[in-house]
C-alpha cells in the first residue's frame, strides 16, 4: 500500500513570498491533515478535512495560510506571504475517517524562508 | 484544551538495555495514545498506539502502558537496537468525535552501540 505522498520535499523562499505544497493520502483515507513542525517541536495541527470539507482549522492563520482538498483526495497548503518564522516542515497526514484515529504522515516539506 | 508533557527531553541507552519514555496528559476524556518514531528527514511513523480502555499493549519489542487515574502513559522499548535511535513523540486525542492528535515534545533516544 502506498504512502502519503508530498511534494516537494524541500523548498527555499524570500519572506513575502508565496509558496505552495501538495499532498496525496493513502488510498481510501476519508480524513486529511495538515501539520507544522517547527524544528525541535511536535507537530502541531494546521487543518483537518474530513472529505472535502473542513473539520478544524481553528490553528491556521488565515490571513496567510489557506488550504484546499476539492475533490475529497489531495490537498494543497499555500502560504501568501510567508514569513521567516513559517521556516518549518509541513506534514501531511491521513486516516481512515470517522472514529479511526490512526494517522500516517508523509515525508513532509522542509520550507525555509529568508 | 489538551497539554501533553513528554521525559526526557533527550535518552542515552547501552545497546541491549532497555528504554522508557514517559509523557502526561491533562485531559481526563483523553481517550487515544499513539507513539511516533521520526527518523532524520522523514515523517512520524505511528509505532503503537493504545486505547483507553486497555492498561498496556505489547508488539515485540516495544509496549506502552497506560495510567489513566494518574493521567499519564509511557514507551517501554526492550533489546535496545541501533536502528532505535530516532525521536519519539507521544499523542493524545482529547474525545471521540475530535481526532486532533496534542503532540508531546519529543524525545531524542541514541543507542550506544
Amino acid at each position: 500500500e502506498a504512502g502519503v505522498a508530498q511534494s516537494p520535499r524541500y523548498k527555499i523562499i524570500e519572506k513575502r513570498q508565496s509558496v505552495a505544497f501538495w499532498c496525496n493520502p493513502i488510498s481510501g483515507h476519508a480524513t486529511l491533515y495538515w501539520y507544522q513542525q517547527i524544528l525541535g517541536q511536535g507537530p502541531k495541527l494546521l487543518i483537518q478535512f474530513q472529505n472535502n470539507g473542513v473539520v478544524d482549522d481553528s490553528q491556521l492563520p488565515k490571513d496567510r495560510f489557506s488550504a484546499e482538498r476539492l475533490k475529497g483526495v489531495d490537498s494543497t497548503l499555500k502560504i501568501q506571504p510567508a514569513k521567516l518564522e513559517d521556516s518549518a516542515v509541513y506534514l501531511c497526514a491521513s486516516s481512515l475517517g470517522v472514529a479511526s484515529y490512526e494517522q500516517y504522515f508523509g515525508p513532509g516539506t522542509r520550507l525555509t524562508v529568508t | 484544551g489538551e497539554n501533553v508533557e513528554q521525559h526526557p527531553s533527550t535518552l542515552s541507552v547501552q545497546e541491549g538495555d532497555s528504554a522508557v519514555i514517559k509523557c502526561t496528559y491533562s485531559d481526563s476524556a483523553s481517550n487515544y495514545f499513539p507513539w511516533y518514531k521520526q527518523e532524520l528527514g522523514k515523517g512520524p511513523q505511528l509505532i503503537i498506539d493504545i486505547r483507553s480502555n486497555v492498561g498496556e499493549k505489547k508488539d515485540q519489542r516495544i509496549a506502552v502502558t497506560l495510567n489513566k487515574t494518574a493521567k499519564h502513559f509511557s514507551l517501554h522499548i526492550t533489546e535496545t537496537q541501533p536502528e532505535d535511535s530516532a525521536v519519539y513523540f507521544c499523542a493524545a486525542i482529547p474525545n471521540f468525535g475530535n481526532e486532533k492528535l496534542t503532540f508531546g515534545t519529543g524525545t531524542r533516544l541514541t543507542i550506544i552501540p
